[in-house]
């Protein structure tokens, strides 16, 4: 089955830590995305990546870094610059960045300050 | 510039009455609109989408949309509501023009159907 699989569901970062969030997929997507997602918020675009070895900054990119190194995976990092990186954060892709065809989602990461 | 605005956080419907999630829009070109659902802990599902043509979208799960140009609006419908559509749903748009590439999400709208 073709899909997006995020890991781990739930994570957990103290604070001064950077972590890692990753978003893996088979679809044979060029282009990728990551949200943030807070109640009542609706989604909010932190990168988004057109294709392998090009990303570009979202709406929220401050605090967050992303590589593209292959096209099957958009890795997401939260640094410790991110002062408030409590929320449930989504990956996504789709067949191109202009496509007029929806975006696929993955199940989230739900991440937790400790 | 490119925008969505579903006006209620949260619609109550009973069991196998109709629902409506509203959604309007507005961008400078033509509009693509998609709805999504998202259960609990849980990432979204696309459910239909407005590119061109009819105004009347058909979807999964029994759920229908009406693209209405003139009044910028792109409303969510079901005929009978079921205990189990109850999550919360997304409205998105995309600007057709050359160069507007990412979707904007609405804030969401809670659906609960009551049995």
């Amino acid at each position: 089955d073709g899909g997006i699989t995020q890991s781990p569901k739930y994570l957990f970062r103290k604070e001064g830590q950077n972590v890692t969030l990753s978003c893996e997929q088979n679809l044979n997507h060029d282009a990728m995305y990551w949200y943030r997602q807070d109640p009542g918020q609706g989604l909010r675009l932190i990168y988004y990546s057109q294709i392998v070895n090009d990303f570009q900054k979202g709406d929220i990119a401050e605090g967050y870094s992303v590589s593209r190194e292959k096209k099957e995976s958009f890795p997401l990092t939260v640094t410790s610059a991110q002062k408030n990186p409590t929320a449930f954060y989504l990956c996504a892709s789709s067949d191109r960045v202009d496509s007029n065809q929806p975006q696929h989602f993955g199940d989230g990461t739900r991440l937790s300050i400790l | 510039a490119q925008s969505v605005a579903q006006p209620e956080d949260q619609v109550n419907v009973a069991e196998g009455n109709p629902l409506t999630v509203k959604c309007t829009y507005s961008v400078s070109g033509n509009p693509y609109l998609f709805w999504y659902v998202q259960y609990p802990n849980r990432g979204l599902q696309f459910l239909l989408k407005y590119i061109t043509g009819d105004n009347l979208v058909k979807g999964s799960y029994g759920f229908e949309a009406e693209f209405n140009k003139s009044q910028t609006s792109f409303h969510l419908k079901k005929p009978s509501a079921l205990v189990s559509d109850s999550a919360l749903y997304f409205c998105a748009v995309r600007d057709a023009k050359r160069g507007s590439y990412i979707p904007t999400f609405g804030r969401g709208t809670s659906l609960i159907v009551h049995p």
